[in-house]
């Protein structure tokens, strides 16, 4: 079963605009994590918070964390073309040393 | 320096047949994680091998075993395959100690 949920499942969006996803989850973590996914190929890391931090930044990444909440957000600024991907939160629960739950993905895709 | 790299890269198999998958990890790390990512979902987690011991386990089937090896490559067995073990099978590396998972390119798995 999925950890978590982003939304929305799917955007479209133009180059430059800001791109924005979410991610609920259910668990005590350790952290919190965002991979990219180009075209069911590998998935590439992009950035990592941990339970204790509010927000991270990283290049146009910007990532949030409310643990009270039990939820995350991706922004995405000045959107390129080359961002089109599918992008998915992993956590890394307490309870669990090794394991990282996927949710099910945000499809985002950025026209020229 | 060589990333997470995994063998083959497509497989086409029948109902019942057995199938092994190949993964090295990214140079220096020690720890190697399996998921299994079915079309339009997030990827499961398998297992995970450290020190050539399988260290945490998934909601997968004893169809589904592994090995590590003393240069820290890992395979993925899967016995009696069935339609529905159709996937992208994608193996990550770490570092024991470390928060992120690094992913290989994937071997996507047909079951016919």
């Amino acid at each position: 079963s999925q950890q978590g949920e982003e939304d929305p499942q799917a955007l479209s969006i133009q180059e430059g605009e800001n791109a924005t996803m979410n991610c609920s989850y259910k668990t005590s973590i350790n952290n919190l994590q965002w991979y990219r996914q180009n075209s069911g190929r590998g998935l590439v890391h992009l950035i990592l918070i941990r339970s204790n931090e509010r927000e991270k930044h990283s290049g146009r990444l910007r990532v949030t964390l409310d643990t009270s909440k039990k939820s995350s957000s991706l922004l995405i600024t000045a959107s390129r073309a080359a961002d089109t991907a599918s992008y998915f939160c992993a956590t890394r629960s307490t309870d669990s040393w090794g394991k990282l739950q996927f949710g099910a993905g945000t499809q985002v895709v950025v026209t020229p | 320096d060589a990333g997470v790299t995994q063998s083959p890269t497509h497989l086409i198999k029948t109902r019942g047949q057995q199938v092994t998958l190949r993964c090295s990890p990214k140079s220096g790390h020690d720890t190697v994680s399996w998921y299994q990512q079915a079309l339009g979902q997030g990827p499961q987690f398998i297992f995970q091998y450290y020190e050539e011991e399988e260290r945490q386990r998934g909601n997968f089937p004893d169809r589904f075993s592994g090995h590590q090896f003393p240069n820290y490559s890992s395979e993925l067995n899967v016995n009696a395959l069935l339609l529905g073990d159709s996937a992208l099978y994608l193996c990550a590396s770490s570092l024991d100690s470390g928060e992120t998972q690094y992913f290989g390119p994937g071997t996507r798995l047909l079951v016919l």
